[in-house]
């Protein structure tokens, strides 16, 4: 996990509080992702950056929203949380996207477990 | 739509023995793939890569995968099963867009 760090790596918060989780590079890797792990369900892409105040929205957006005002940092804020948001969040980082030999190599944090009660 | 779909959830070898875990990807065009590797609470790490170069790609920690176009596969395979490959493994495709698929997973088990 060199290069990233996530935290907290554990939390537990109540159902309607607001949770920020943050990641942190030093690699200056351009793009940045938050993916959720489930059982049964791999990796799901909930939003990435792609650049310093540039981000998107993945296929589990709502109910989650992220900033990114530094190339190191990328925060994940969930604005009131949910059961449903009880999961393993990971942080990504890539150094490029498109077609070359290395595109789209995601490199992994540690990942943050986060329990709603 | 892409998807990846790995056909077994869990896949249990005896140490010594070979692995194949395997790998069916649907796409319009030829993607690049991806083989990723987590062992019990740890984050993801990549095992190999395909792009678009040589058809079997071998990876780190002895694994390999081969690329059939014609069977829209991308099995990865290792001749001798260590006690140390017991992880989940996750195979994915890049789409036209160079968003990332993920596969569901699968569970290697290794009996001693």
């Amino acid at each position: 996990d060199a290069g990233i760090t996530q935290s907290p790596r554990h939390k537990v918060t109540e159902t309607g509080t607001p949770v920020t989780l943050r990641c942190h590079q030093t690699e200056n890797h351009r793009y940045m992702y938050w993916y959720r792990q489930d059982p049964g369900h791999g990796l799901r892409l909930i939003h990435y950056s792609y650049g310093v105040k540039d981000t998107d929205k993945g296929e589990v957006s709502d109910g989650y929203s992220v900033s990114r005002s530094k190339t190191e940092d990328f925060l994940l804020t969930l604005e009131s949380a949910t059961s449903s948001q009880t999961s393993v969040y990971f942080c990504a980082i890539s150094e490029s996207r498109g077609r070359g030999s290395g595109a789209n190599v995601l490199t992994f944090g540690a990942g943050s477990r986060l329990t709603v009660l | 739509a892409q998807s990846v779909t790995q056909l077994d959830s869990h896949v249990s070898v005896s140490e010594g023995t070979p692995v194949l875990l395997r790998c069916n990807y649907s796409s319009s065009y030829s993607p690049s793939l991806f083989w990723y590797v987590q062992h019990p609470n740890k984050g993801l790490q990549l095992l190999l890569k395909y792009t678009s170069a040589a058809t079997l790609v071998k990876g780190i920690n002895g694994f390999e995968a081969e690329f059939k176009k014609s069977e829209t596969s991308f099995h990865l395979t290792k001749p001798s099963a260590h006690m140390s490959d017991a992880a989940e493994y996750f195979c994915v495709a890049s789409d036209s867009n160079y968003q990332l698929i993920w596969g569901a997973g699968t569970k290697l088990i290794i009996k001693p």
